[in-house]
């Protein structure tokens, strides 16, 4: 029964490129959610989507960063010219079905953003 | 904005000593849950409380959900080595939005 799959664990980009995170939920889930992670310091909650829609993107910032939970396959967040800021650990969480309150978030290893 | 203070941010503790870490906030939560994080690693889900007054067991974990629903606490009874790691308390407040917010976390380390 695996987890929530991150990929890539680790993704080194230059000031401008575009980074591309991919996160498969556990089995039968269908909600994900993505936070960022700064050293030291708590989750920060980004987006949640459900297959197709986005949900809540409250936290998300305006600019240069968008997410997609298609109906085959990933959800992806997506960092265009990325800057020296955007380095941190970014993690995915996915819940189930019954769970649309996004309750019981179970998450995944993490993918680790360095900037250079 | 909405935030969790979470205390204390660390701990140094003897192997075999209880350990208990506390979340507070100035909002009213509906949900509380405790994860544990590993260097490099994603955090894990101890505990998660739904109603006031909660209080769970997971081994020798122990966590409340505040009567006021504005705090929460964690308890560790008789710590091992394998507990060493970041401790995060997490609050989610309004239906349907998915949305949690995480305490500052508190790194807890155990001396054998």
């Amino acid at each position: 029964n695996a987890g929530v799959m991150q990929n890539p664990r680790h993704l080194v980009r230059r000031r401008g490129q575009e980074a591309r995170l991919r996160c498969s939920p556990m089995k039968g889930h269908s909600h994900v959610y993505w936070y960022r992670q700064l050293p030291e310091e708590g989750l920060k909650f980004m987006v949640y989507l459900q297959k197709e829609n986005i949900i809540d993107e409250s936290g998300m910032p305006k600019e240069r960063f968008s997410a997609e939970f298609p109906k085959e396959g990933p959800s992806i967040l997506r960092i265009q010219q990325v800057v020296r800021g955007d380095s941190a650990a970014y993690f995915c969480a996915s819940s189930p079905p019954t769970d649309a309150g996004g309750e019981t978030q179970y998450f995944g290893p993490g993918t680790r953003l360095l900037v250079l | 904005g909405q935030q969790l203070n979470q205390s204390p941010q660390s701990m140094f503790i003897q192997e075999g000593e209880d350990v208990s870490m506390n979340c507070t906030s100035s909002s009213i939560f509906n949900t509380w849950l405790w994860y544990k994080q590993d260097p490099g690693e994603g955090p894990v889900l101890l505990i998660a409380l739904y109603k006031a007054g909660e209080l769970t067991s997971n081994g020798r974990l122990t966590a409340q959900f505040g009567i006021t629903r504005k705090d929460s606490f964690l308890n560790i009874s008789a710590s091992i080595p394998s507990d060493v790691g970041i401790y995060f308390c997490a609050g989610r407040r309004t239906s349907n939005t998915g949305k949690l917010i995480f305490g500052q976390g508190t790194t807890l380390q155990v001396k054998p």
